[in-house]
């Protein structure tokens, strides 16, 4: 049983554009997490969610919390934005985190 | 600028060998975690320790040991390794007990090569 489906699970798109990953889960959270990882490197926090809508540079995320579902959006995307972004509940019953599998991100020049 | 930081970086292992892990963080978060991340999955709870002096089982603990020696340092122990133990491993850590104060952070990871 998958508790978090990430999609797509790859995507390769042209530079400038907009880029959206979504991610759904199945069991009550207390926070949504969105985690970005380059190749080869380590993983850093974007954005922890619990309600409505966050917005840091060119990322947006945003979370239903009645429909169990996020998504994360790239503005005026740069090649520099390639990575693997992961999505990750907290607080559904278990201690840590509990990951999606992540989408490879390929933005193109 | 320190966070969280593991050791080794990179690390290969024959068969049977024994090592540890090591993570220590500067930011007096309460938890501590260890995961690991293998091709085609999401990352995987091996360990955590709620607060200093607990540690409990995750998902996949078979084969490895923990001990959280004091509030800064979480380390994982393999006694005695197997190639389905290759894998990168990450330490992360937050204020609090399931990380809804403040978040998560993940130390850079070790690339665990078992041959």
């Amino acid at each position: 049983k998958n508790e978090v489906e990430q999609s797509p699970q790859n995507l390769t798109a042209q530079e400038g554009e907009f880029i959206t990953i979504n991610c759904s889960y199945s069991v009550g959270i207390s926070a949504l997490h969105w985690l970005q990882q380059h190749p080869g490197g380590g993983i850093v926090s974007l954005f922890m969610l619990s309600s409505g809508k966050k917005k840091h540079g060119r990322l947006i995320a945003t979370i239903n919390i009645q429909e169990k579902h996020s998504s994360l959006h790239i503005t005026a995307s740069h090649p520099r934005d390639s990575a693997v972004y992961i999505c990750a509940i907290s607080g559904g019953g278990a201690d840590g985190l509990t990951f999606g599998k992540g989408t490879h991100l390929i933005i193109q020049p | 600028n320190a966070g969280v930081t593991q050791t080794p970086k990179f690390q290969v292992l024959k068969t049977g060998q024994s090592m540890t892990l090591q993570c220590a963080q500067d930011m007096n978060h309460n938890s501590m975690y260890w995961y690991r991340q293998d091709p085609g999955m999401g990352l995987r709870l091996i360990y955590y320790s709620a607060s200093e002096g607990t540690t409990d089982k995750g998902e996949v603990p078979n084969g490895y040991n923990v001990s959280r020696l004091n509030k800064r340092e979480f380390s994982l122990r393999l006694e005695s390794a197997a190639p389905s133990q290759t894998s990168v491993y990450f330490c992360a850590s937050s204020i609090s007990r399931r990380g809804t104060l403040g978040g998560y952070t993940f130390g850079s990871g070790t690339r665990l090569t078992v041959v």
